[in-house]
């Protein structure tokens, strides 16, 4: 299975700025999606980072709060902009290492808006 | 879009005994049906997985089953040990993509010594 880091684990932030999460793979992986678990809650799905073009987002989520990059096949980063307390959840990333196979996820952000 | 529900969202049992996660799921397109555990302050790990041309599946104590038809998989924990405790989510993925999941509520199992 894929090693992937997260940083940073857990950060607090001060409302209306913006945190930029990154996610490193140890191996080329083919796919990459950014879930938010809000707190005591399930996984929601946010987007889909595509390699060298714009992320597919899901319903609720819009690329000017939540833009996510993923210059290459082992990067990506998700972008909290503008943060309101509401915002405070944790952030998973999550990778395909091949098509149609399983999911692994990082160990998450825990981010916390005061 | 799919829905998944999942039941119980809690459940204690006894060291020993078995325990039995039911997940339903609404979009018969969907193929593709993970388990994850996750523990606190870490990610989701995935512990098992089917999909929809297999109606079972078992690794060690664990066991997955699948009926298309009434649109339900159960997750099926033999000999419950205290280290199984933590909280665990279905999936399922109408996009014939790993990764690319709707997810149950989550059940948050507790194993007593």
């Amino acid at each position: 299975s894929a090693v992937i880091s997260q940083k940073p684990s857990r950060d607090i932030c001060q409302r209306g700025t913006s945190l930029t999460i990154q996610c490193q793979v140890d191996s080329q992986v083919t796919m990459m999606f950014w879930y938010r678990q809000q707190p005591g809650q399930s996984l929601t799905l946010i987007a889909t980072a595509n390699q060298g073009s714009e992320a597919t987002y899901e319903s609720g989520f819009v690329i000017d709060k939540f833009p996510i990059s993923r210059p290459n096949l082992t990067f990506s980063t998700l972008t909290v902009s503008n943060m309101s307390p509401e915002d405070s959840s944790i952030y998973l990333c999550s990778v395909e290492a091949d098509p149609l196979t399983e999911a692994f996820f990082g160990q998450g952000t825990r981010l916390t808006v005061v | 879009g799919e829905n998944v529900e999942q039941h119980p969202s809690t459940l204690s049992v006894q060291e020993g005994d078995s325990a039995v996660i039911k997940c339903t799921y609404s979009d018969s397109a969907s193929n593709y049906f993970p388990w994850y555990k996750q523990e606190l302050g870490k990610g989701p790990q995935l512990i098992i997985d089917i999909r929809s041309n297999v109606g079972e599946k078992k690794d060690q104590r664990i066991a997955v089953t699948l009926n298309k038809t009434a649109k339900h998989f159960s997750l099926h924990i033999t000999e419950t040990q205290p280290e199984d405790s933590a909280v665990y989510f279905c999936a399922a993925s109408p996009y014939n993509q790993g990764g690319k999941l709707i997810f149950g509520q989550g059940t948050e199992l507790s194993v007593k010594p």
